[in-house]
């Protein structure tokens, strides 16, 4: 069971391009969550599902934008990225709103 | 914004000592969970701890939870060289059920 995976591992990438960062849970869990991890910030959430066709913001959605076409998928989309965005990017899921979360290896990204 | 803070920020022990870290968050829960992060690695889950709940024991791992005071602690009894780490508690507020995140607590465990 690989439970969630995360793809790339990491990425440098050119301030102005378009990024997909890729989720992907084999637990069958309802809500999916995407997180940024910034050095002495903790996680904070950029955007969340609570299941399948629906999301919602977080703390800090701008510049992001997801979607939730199925289950097991939670993709993260920079549309142009900018500098501040260089962070780690955590892809999180639980079976429902108020259970565990489990967390994917993490994608550190770096734009310039 | 974040609603628990962790505290110490860091801690250094000896092997064979007990850590104790500390949670203070400000709103009303639906409960409080605690999650370690290796160097690099991603999050993974502890304890999660109800509202209701007082206290809660896995392993060495014990956590207390004091809704009046709003304040939690993670005890790590018998430290090992492994259980260096950093320490998140996460609280679940029952006002928008997102789960919010502290800075850490960076614990090294000296052999």
């Amino acid at each position: 069971i690989a439970g969630i995976t995360q793809a790339p591992t990491s990425q440098i990438l050119a301030a102005g391009r378009r990024m997909t960062l890729r989720c992907t849970q084999d637990m069958r869990h309802n809500a999916m969550y995407w997180y940024r991890q910034d050095l002495g910030l903790g996680l904070r959430l950029i955007h969340y599902s609570n299941t399948a066709g629906t999301t919602g913001k977080g703390e800090v959605p701008d510049g992001y934008s997801v979607s939730r076409a199925n289950t097991d998928d939670f993709p993260l989309t920079l549309a142009s990225a900018v500098p501040s965005q260089t962070s780690v990017y955590f892809c999180a899921s639980s079976a429902g709103v108020a259970d565990t979360q489990y967390f994917g290896p993490g994608t550190r990204l770096t734009v310039l | 914004s974040q609603q628990g803070e962790e505290d110490p920020q860091a801690l250094s022990i000896q092997e064979g000592e007990n850590a104790t870290m500390n949670c203070s968050y400000k709103t009303s829960i639906n409960n409080l969970q605690w999650y370690r992060q290796n160097s690099g690695r991603g999050l993974v889950h502890l304890i999660l701890i109800r509202s209701n709940e007082r206290e809660k024991h896995s392993g060495r791992l014990r956590v207390t939870l004091d809704t009046s005071k709003k304040s939690s602690s993670l005890l790590i009894t018998a430290s090992r060289a492994a259980d260096t780490a950093s320490y998140f508690c996460a609280t679940l507020p029952i006002s928008d059920y997102k789960l919010s995140f502290g800075a850490g607590t960076t614990v090294t465990v000296r052999a």
